[in-house]
């Protein structure tokens, strides 16, 4: 199974400010006949499912603001809040979908400062 | 709107089976994957496995392979997922949610269902 570590597991912003969450995977998840990282992050705040913001590891999901941003290739990837509003407060997960069974990381609890 | 709707909240006794339905709309039904995730509280999520409404074919994580059945209805556009020989350590919310194509391959997980809330106790 390919295990995906994110770090850190708790980060405090300030409104405004950036935050980075980090998210490794133990082999790399880009098939290389398309050149896609099969590589997701997911928001989740409390009492709801998660939601889709980033796939192929960059792409926005539709709708999502554009202060979210994902980056990286092969095992080791990025996702940027790059202004924290009050709404951004949530636990984020990356999660690879490139072979079964589809793994999460644990999670990154996101807080304001 | 891609809507999926789960059944209500389940209270088992361990050793006992659990069959949760996942029904959508607002999209072709076999069209996409239909998948089963869970999460067990203060936990993140972990896949169960996924159906391929058109066809039926599963694929299952092998952790739950021996007591999990996922099976799709085309014309209900209902999707059922049964975990047998449930203990404590099942207990969790279970969500379903769609992503990826046969055609295509696999995909990121969105929209996903409002969650069934499954506990197992004595």
């Amino acid at each position: 199974d390919i295990v995906m570590t994110q770090s850190p597991d708790s980060l405090a912003v300030s409104l405004g400010e950036r935050a980075t969450i980090n998210c490794k995977s133990s082999q790399s998840v880009l098939y290389n006949s398309n050149n896609k990282n099969y590589l997701g992050w997911y928001q989740q705040k409390p009492g709801q499912p998660p939601k889709l913001l980033i796939y192929w590891a960059s792409t926005r999901e539709s709708g999502v603001p554009d202060r979210f941003s994902g980056s990286g290739s092969g095992t080791d990837f990025t996702l940027t809040i790059s202004s924290l509003q009050a709404e951004d407060v949530a636990v984020y997960y990356c999660q690879q979908y490139y072979n079964p069974p589809f793994t999460f990381g644990g999670g990154t609890n996101v807080e304001i400062k | 709107e891609v809507q999926l709707l789960q059944s209500g909240a389940e209270v088992k006794k361990p050793g006992a089976t659990v069959k949760l339905s996942c029904r959508v709309s607002g999209y072709i039904f076999t069209d996409h994957y239909l998948h089963w995730v869970r999460q067990a509280p203060e936990k993140g999520p972990e896949w169960l496995g996924l159906v391929d409404p058109e066809e039926g074919a599963t694929i299952y994580s092998e952790k739950f392979q021996a007591r999990l059945t996922i099976t799709a209805d085309t014309s209900t556009d209902t999707a059922y997922m049964d975990l047998s020989s449930l203990t404590s350590e099942d207990t969790a919310i279970y969500f379903c949610a769609t992503g990826g194509t046969p055609g295509d391959g696999f995909n990121a997980f969105g929209p996903w269902g409002q969650g069934t809330p499954v506990m197992v106790s004595s």
